[in-house]
């Protein structure tokens, strides 16, 4: 079965540090791009970064770039998200996508992040 | 970047309406452009991407038209299971970027 699943969220405070993993499992990792995209409370969908399957290549949002750092281990399956210099609005649910065969098919259930002040 | 804007962002609708939601992008995207249904508490589930391309699994009652600059979802019937909010992103230029949403509502 294909499965992406986060981990790693929780409370940390204003100006803290944090950082997310999502494990894939049921297709070859290594051959896809994969993003992370976030969603507050109560508000729409953002992307927040994107890597290609070597790793070698990254994207970031104007509101993360400088703060968070995309990368993956293709031996472990697994994709990670470093945040730093958290902030109140990087509150929000983390989810991580697969960008397969020209599309964001597979999506994480999210994991939670609340930065309190 | 590219901003992507929605409309209507709210939809009151009947069961069997043909519901059309338009997706704006700034500048040309050709046709790199997905659509999304997301419901409360759960992830996005993609629905079209390349503009029209039909997801597997998807019900064909779902469609996707458009290219550069204008897109369309359709419902061609909606059914009670269709009451989400839907989302549009564009996957032509990094950083990608999603329109705010339309949420559809029972009328």
């Amino acid at each position: 079965e294909v499965q992406l699943l986060e981990s790693g969220g929780g409370l940390v405070q204003y100006g803290g540090s944090l950082r997310l993993s999502c494990a894939a499992s049921g297709f070859t990792f290594s051959n896809y791009v994969m993003s992370w995209v976030r969603q507050a409370p109560g508000k729409g969908l953002e992307w927040v970064s994107g890597i290609s399957g070597t790793g070698g290549s990254t994207y970031y949002a104007d509101s993360v770039t400088g703060r968070f750092t995309i990368s993956r281990d293709n031996s472990k399956n697994t994709l990670y998200l470093q945040m730093s210099s958290l902030r109140a609005e990087d509150t929000a649910v983390y989810y991580c996508a697969a960008y397969r065969a020209y599309r964001m098919d597979v999506w994480g259930q999210g994991t939670t992040v609340s930065v309190s002040s | 970047d590219i901003q992507m804007t929605q409309s209507p962002s709210t939809l009151s609708a009947s069961i069997a309406d043909r519901v059309t939601i338009t997706c704006r992008a700034s500048q040309s995207i050709s046709y790199w452009l997905a659509w999304f249904q997301q419901k409360p508490g759960k992830a996005p589930k993609l629905l079209i991407y390349r503009a029209s391309g039909l997801e597997s699994g998807v019900p064909s009652r779902f469609s996707g038209s458009g290219s550069g600059t204008e897109f369309t979802l359709t419902i061609s019937s909606l059914q009670p299971d269709d009451f989400a909010t839907y989302y549009c992103q564009q996957y032509d230029n990094y950083p990608w970027t999603f329109g705010q949403g339309t949420k559809v509502e029972i009328k």
